[in-house]
């Protein structure tokens, strides 16, 4: 069965320390990976997708099949990155998405 | 910009009182997604459509039910809440017509509390 695993609960950093959120998934096929993120009284929104490989709000995520993992990363947090994080999977020709159990990122000033 | 409205933000409801979650998006997505949100069990799909009058069992779609009459519109129906249906439900779209999952947007939740 397909499954997203987030393993941290709670990552906690100070501004200017680098972040790395990990993600990693079973699927034997080729996957679809997202980030999405929900902020403080926002709804839930996409940060980042692998297939658009590009960086958002300073993030970066690079899928690796053989490690089948999907770590978001940012050299530098800010106090506004304070946020829940979900990894989540699409498998091929499917709509539907599996969600992990997300990481909450607190960042200290 | 698109645009996922739940009808209610906070509901309370008593153990075996019917429950219907409303949800409407205006940017004629073909898919509609319904999630519940739990501390430490992250979104788990309770049911999905991919069209009108099209309904597909999610993960956990055990007592709940889904009806989808109109495009834009998808209510999650509770025939009987229980204490365990306490949680935050989200709402979410996405276009269709391409290969693999588009964008969801994501409603603001309506927190339901089953007393």
């Amino acid at each position: 069965a397909q499954r997203v695993t987030q393993p941290e609960k709670l990552l906690s950093v100070f501004k200017g320390a680098p972040v790395e959120l990990k993600c990693n998934y079973s699927y034997s096929g080729s996957p679809e990976l997202f980030w999405y993120v929900q902020y403080s009284r926002q709804r839930l929104q996409l940060l980042l997708r692998h297939i658009s490989r590009e960086s958002i709000k300073g993030f970066t995520a690079d899928l690796n099949k053989g490690e089948t993992s999907f770590h978001l990363k940012k050299p530098f947090a800010q106090e506004e990155d304070s946020a829940m994080y979900y990894c989540a999977l699409s498998t091929y020709n499917t709509d539907k998405l599996i969600f992990g159990t997300g990481t909450r990122l607190q960042v200290f000033p | 910009d698109v645009k996922v409205t739940q009808s209610s933000r906070y509901l309370v409801k008593r153990t075996g009182e019917k429950v219907f979650l409303e949800c409407v998006q205006d940017m004629d997505h073909e898919n509609m997604f319904w999630y519940r949100q739990d501390p430490g069990l992250g979104l788990r799909l309770i049911y999905f459509s991919y069209d009108v009058k099209m309904k597909e069992k999610g993960d956990i779609p055990e007592g709940y039910s889904v009806s989808r009459e109109k495009k834009e519109r998808f209510s999650l129906i509770l025939e009987s809440a229980s204490t365990n249906q306490t949680s935050m439900y989200l709402c979410a779209s996405s276009s269709s017509g391409r290969v693999g999952a588009g964008e969801l947007f994501f409603g603001e939740g309506s927190r339901l509390t089953v007393l």
